[in-house]
Parts: C-alpha cells; sequence; structure tokens
C-alpha cells in the first residue's frame, strides 16, 4: 500500500510563490496523485491530478495561478501570487486497485 | 452540476452503529466511471479514507475500520449509504462523501457526527 509523506507546515508572502512537496513511498513512485485544497471550516476541494511525467489536468474553475510538476517520487504543488484565500491546508491523495491514502496535509500560511 | 449531499444524525452513542446518507443530484450514480466513497476528518486532524462502492455494489474497505464498516448503493433512489458499527469518541469526525473518478474529484459539504452518550 502507497504511503503519501507531506510537511506539517509551509508559510509565504503575499503575492509570492510557493512549492508545496508530497512524497509517495518506495516502490510507488510513478503512482498519479491528486491535491485537494481545504479552507478553514470547508470541505475539501479537487485542485489537480498529477502524474509522474508532471502532465497535469486541474479542476474546474482552478484558477492559473495553481500548477503541478513531478521529479521522480515528489509531487509538486506551485501557487504563484499568493493571495490571502490561498491559506489552507493541502492535501495529497493517491489510489491503487483496492485502496486509496490522504497524506497528512500541510498546513500554508500566506504572511 | 453534480452535488453530494450527506445526511443523518449529529449524535451517536457509544457501542450503537453510525449511520449516513450521500444523496447524488445533477448526475447518476450509475454512471460506469465512477465509484463513491466515504472519507472522514476528526476535529483538528487529516484526511481518513474510509471506503468505496461502485453502483453494482463492489465494495473496498479501509483495513483499519473494515471489521465495522458497511457501504451499500440505492440506484433508485440515487444514494449510498455508511454504516459504522460499534462507535466510539475516536469516530467522532466530519464525514465526506465524494465522487471518485480514480481520484477524489467532487465531495459533499461534510456532516459532523459526535459520538458521545
Amino acid at each position: 500500500q502507497p504511503v503519501l509523506t507531506q510537511s506539517s507546515s509551509a508559510s509565504a508572502s503575499l503575492g509570492s510563490s510557493v512549492k508545496l512537496t508530497c512524497t509517495l513511498s518506495s516502490g510507488h513512485s510513478s503512482y498519479i496523485i491528486a491535491w485537494h485544497q481545504q479552507q478553514p471550516g470547508k470541505a475539501p476541494r479537487y485542485l489537480m491530478k498529477l502524474e509522474g511525467s508532471g502532465s497535469y489536468n486541474k479542476g474546474s474553475g482552478v484558477p492559473d495561478r495553481f500548477s503541478g510538476s513531478s521529479s521522480g517520487a515528489d509531487r509538486y504543488l506551485t501557487i504563484s501570487n499568493l493571495q490571502s484565500e490561498d491559506e489552507a491546508d493541502y492535501y495529497c491523495e493517491t489510489w491503487d486497485s483496492n485502496t486509496r491514502v490522504f497524506g497528512g496535509g500541510t498546513k500554508l500560511t500566506v504572511l | 452540476q453534480l452535488q453530494l449531499q450527506e445526511s443523518g444524525p449529529g449524535l451517536v452513542k457509544p457501542s450503537e452503529t453510525l449511520s449516513l446518507t450521500c444523496t447524488v443530484s445533477g448526475g447518476s450514480i450509475s454512471s460506469s466511471s465512477y465509484y463513491w466513497g466515504w472519507i472522514r476528518q476528526p476535529p483538528g486532524k487529516g484526511l481518513e479514507w474510509i471506503g468505496s462502492i461502485y453502483y453494482s455494489g463492489s465494495t473496498y474497505y479501509n483495513p483499519s475500520l473494515k471489521s465495522r464498516v458497511t457501504i451499500s448503493v440505492d440506484t433508485s433512489k440515487n444514494q449510498f449509504s455508511l454504516k459504522l458499527s460499534s462507535v466510539t469518541a475516536a469516530d467522532t469526525a466530519v464525514y465526506y462523501c465524494a465522487r471518485l473518478y480514480g481520484f477524489s474529484d467532487v465531495w459533499g459539504q461534510g456532516t459532523t457526527v459526535t459520538v458521545s452518550s
């Protein structure tokens, strides 16, 4: 079963960029993941599907400021021109034939 | 536009069974492209997958909860349901239902369930 590892917190200044990381466990480096955003008090929102090649497909209405990339077992979510509403928890998710897992989440603070 | 809505009691007594229903609107639960799932989030913690179901009734569950979980589907009502037996305070959480296209691409708004006597 795959395991996803995320840093517990990150911070960046308003208008700057930040890159969040989700790392797949050994033997699962080719897995596709999804990124989700959870603003305070709200349900998670699907942001994008991200493949090991770095190709990504965003959900409806996700701003252009959000992009994805990959390197080996690492999957990245980059947010450019940070806005106050980007302050949220970010989760990665992956799945296989009979299971799915979430990373522990990264709490992003916009300074 | 597809929408999912969770419903059920907000308070459950310890040792009893938690029962929730997710109603799907704006699309058919019988679509061959999707699974449907339950995910929960204890207060202040991260997301935990509970289990998933296909419209045919095929299910798969989180091994850590498998002995207590039953997920079922009612295609005539466009709904799927969760039952979690022998609950304890550790089952207190916000429970979400979601559409699964591999990944969870549409989420319900969530419903809070508290386990307390």
